[in-house]
C-alpha cells in the first residue's frame, strides 16, 4: 500500500500569513497514463471534506487562487497565500494512483 | 447542484449487519464511478470502496474486504454500502464520495458499532 506522510501534524499562523504542507508518498504517484494522482482536500470543522486541489496543482471549481499544488513523484506541498478565517481547519493530501486508494494523517492550521 | 445525502447510520451491535444508502442528483450518476470514505471519531480519512459506473467492478481495501460489498442502481441514482460482520473499529462517519479525485462528498452517516 501506499503510505502517505504529512508534514507537520499541526501548524499555527497569522492571519494574512503563508503556509506550507508536505505530503510524502511511499511511492511515486506517477500513473501509467502519465497523471498523477495526488489531490489536496480540506475538512473545517463539523464539516465534510471538500476537494481543494486536484492532479497535483488544479485548483478545482471555485477555490481561491491562494491555494496552489506543486510537486511531482512521491514529493509534493500545498501552499496557502494571505490566510483567512475560513482556511482554517485540517488539510488531507490522497492519492489515487493505486488500489487502495490512502491518505495522509492530516496536517491541522491554526490561528496563532 | 451535485447533491449525495447518505441514510441508515445507527447503532449496531457487533457482528450484525448495517445497510447505508446515498441519493445522488444534480448530475447524471450512472456516468460516474462512486466511492465510500469513512472516518473514525477524531481520525483521518480511510476509504472504503469503489464502484465503476456500471456496477460490473469494485474494490475494497483488506481492512473491509469479504465483510462490506458496495452497489448502485442507477435507474435510482443510489449508491449503497452493505456491511456485515460489523466491528467496533468500523465505528466512523460514512460519506458517500464522487470520484477520482473526491470532487463531491455527502454530508455524512454515522455508524456506531457496539454492545
Amino acid at each position: 500500500d501506499v503510505v502517505m506522510t504529512q508534514t507537520p501534524v499541526s501548524l499555527s499562523v497569522s492571519l494574512g500569513g503563508q503556509v506550507s504542507i508536505s505530503c510524502r508518498s511511499s511511492q511515486s504517484l506517477v500513473h501509467n497514463n502519465g497523471n498523477t494522482y495526488l489531490s489536496w482536500y480540506l475538512q473545517k470543522p463539523g464539516q465534510s471534506p471538500q476537494l481543494l486541489i486536484y492532479k497535483v496543482s488544479n485548483r478545482f471549481s471555485g477555490i481561491s487562487d491562494r491555494f496552489s499544488g506543486s510537486g511531482s513523484g512521491t514529493d509534493f506541498t500545498l501552499k496557502i497565500s494571505r490566510v483567512e478565517p475560513d482556511d482554517l481547519g485540517v488539510y488531507y493530501c490522497g492519492q489515487g494512483t493505486q488500489y487502495p486508494w490512502t491518505f495522509g494523517g492530516g496536517t491541522k492550521l491554526e490561528l496563532k | 447542484e451535485v447533491q449525495l445525502v447518505e441514510s441508515g447510520g445507527g447503532l449496531v451491535q457487533p457482528g450484525r449487519s448495517l445497510k447505508l444508502s446515498c441519493a445522488a442528483s444534480g448530475f447524471t450518476f450512472s456516468n460516474y464511478y462512486m466511492a465510500w470514505v469513512r472516518q473514525a471519531p477524531k481520525k483521518g480519512l480511510e476509504w472504503v470502496a469503489t464502484i465503476s459506473t456500471s456496477g460490473s467492478r469494485t474494490y475494497y481495501p483488506d481492512s473491509v474486504k469479504g465483510r462490506f460489498t458496495i452497489s448502485r442502481d442507477n435507474a435510482k441514482s443510489s449508491l449503497y454500502l452493505q456491511m456485515n460482520s460489523l466491528k467496533s473499529e468500523d465505528t466512523a462517519t460514512y460519506y458517500c464520495a464522487r470520484p477520482p479525485p473526491f470532487d463531491y462528498w455527502g454530508q455524512g452517516v454515522m455508524v456506531t458499532v457496539s454492545s
